[in-house]
Order: C-alpha cells, then structure tokens, then sequence
C-alpha cells in the first residue's frame, strides 16, 4: 500500500545548530502536508504544500516539496528549545480524505 | 482555527470494562472524522474512519467489534474500546477536516490516554 517514509527517526542537536527532516512517499501525493507534536501532546497542522517544486517559509521553518511531488523536507535554521517535538509529514491517501502519516522525526535539543 | 475537543483526555480502567471516548467538532460540522492510535515515539496509525450516518471503515487488522465507532451527529463521532484489556493501553487521537476535498488540513482533539490495568 501507499506509504511514506520519514528520516531521521531521532535528531539531537545543540541549540543553534540547524535541523533537517526527509520524507519520501511510494507515490505521488497531491500535497504534502507537515505537523507538529510537542511531548505528551496532539498534531498540531504546520503547513501545506501543493505545488511541485513549491518552497514556503514560516520564520526559521523552510518546507519544500519536491518536483515529482513524492518527497518534502522540513529544515529549521538556529534551532530553539522551543522547536523540540517530533515532526510528522503527511499525505494523503490517493482517492480518499485520510492522511497516511511519516514515522516522524524526534528532535531533541540540548540547551 | 478549527477546534475539536476529545474527551476523557486520561482515563485508567480495568479490565475486561469498556471505555467509550468522544469526539467533536466544536465550530464545524464534520461528515468524516478520523481515529488513530499512537504507541509511545511511536507514529500515529489510522484505525478507522468515521462517517456520519454509516458505518465506520476499518484499516487492515483493526477489529470492528473490538473498536466501535459511532458517528451519530455532524459534530460527534465515539469510539468504544471493548472488553479492554492491558495491551489496549495506548493513546487514542480523533482528527476531523473541516472542508470537504483533498487539499485540506486536519484538526486534532487533544488525545486520551488510556491505561487499561
């Protein structure tokens, strides 16, 4: 079945030091969609991105979606303590509303 | 943006009891809703989706009878865990999408953690 695929599972970095996350999907998606969730919390939706090739940024947060639309990064520039959580891309199931979820990455931050 | 509220957000039961978990959109009438269970650091797995009026659809390996799911109004889906044994325990997180098609964000209740002792 359709699946998508995240790496790294864990990332610990200092605070300051940039982070990344990959997602790659088996399939094409329509759109990529990212979440966060902090410890002992929900998903909280981050950002959609549709188009292929399509870059967007919020503050140090730059998502990108690949041209074949079948993969997406997550890249945080001078983490902050306050980015720690684990970060889930999704996708959405061809021909359906449910979203297939990434294994997440978990990013862990030493002050 | 959308709200949904899940309810209990804790609950501790023992077993062999059912536990029934609610889940509703407060600003927004929802036809689908979703339920996921997500294991420690672990990702979040579709269980079901919930569609007002009808019955639920069920992933792969997931049993019906073990997992009711009610959508009995636009805003309120239930999930009951029957029978509820230790291996149960995880935490059980409903989704809705606010606008009908594809391209669209979903919205989270807050999750309940269910310990079944």
């Amino acid at each position: 079945g359709q699946q998508v695929m995240q790496i790294p599972q864990y990332q610990h970095v200092q605070e300051g030091e940039d982070f990344t996350t990959y997602c790659n999907s088996s399939t094409t998606l329509s759109n990529i969609q990212w979440y966060k969730q902090r410890p002992g919390g929900h998903p909280v939706f981050l950002i959609q991105l549709v188009k292929s090739g399509e870059v967007k940024k919020q503050k140090r947060l730059t998502f990108q979606f690949g041209e074949a639309k079948k993969n997406s990064s997550l890249h945080i520039t001078a983490t902050q303590t306050t980015d720690v959580g684990t970060y889930f891309c999704a996708g959405p199931i061809q021909g359906a509303q449910k979203l297939v979820f990434g294994q997440g990455t978990r990013l862990t931050i030493n002050p | 943006g959308a709200v949904v509220s899940q309810h209990p957000s804790r609950v501790i039961c023992k077993s062999g009891t059912s536990v029934k978990i609610e889940c509703r959109s407060l600003d927004f009438q929802a036809t689908t809703m979703f339920w996921y269970r997500q294991f420690p650091k672990k990702s979040l797995m579709l269980m079901a989706t919930s569609n007002e009026g009808s019955k639920a659809t069920y992933e792969q390996g997931v049993e019906k009878d073990k997992f009711l799911i009610n959508h009995a109004s636009l805003t309120l889906s239930t999930l009951t865990v029957t029978s509820a044994h230790p291996e149960d325990s995880s935490f059980y997180i409903c989704s809705a999408l606010p606008h009908k098609g594809h391209d669209t964000e979903a919205f989270f209740g807050q999750g309940t953690r269910l310990t079944v002792v």
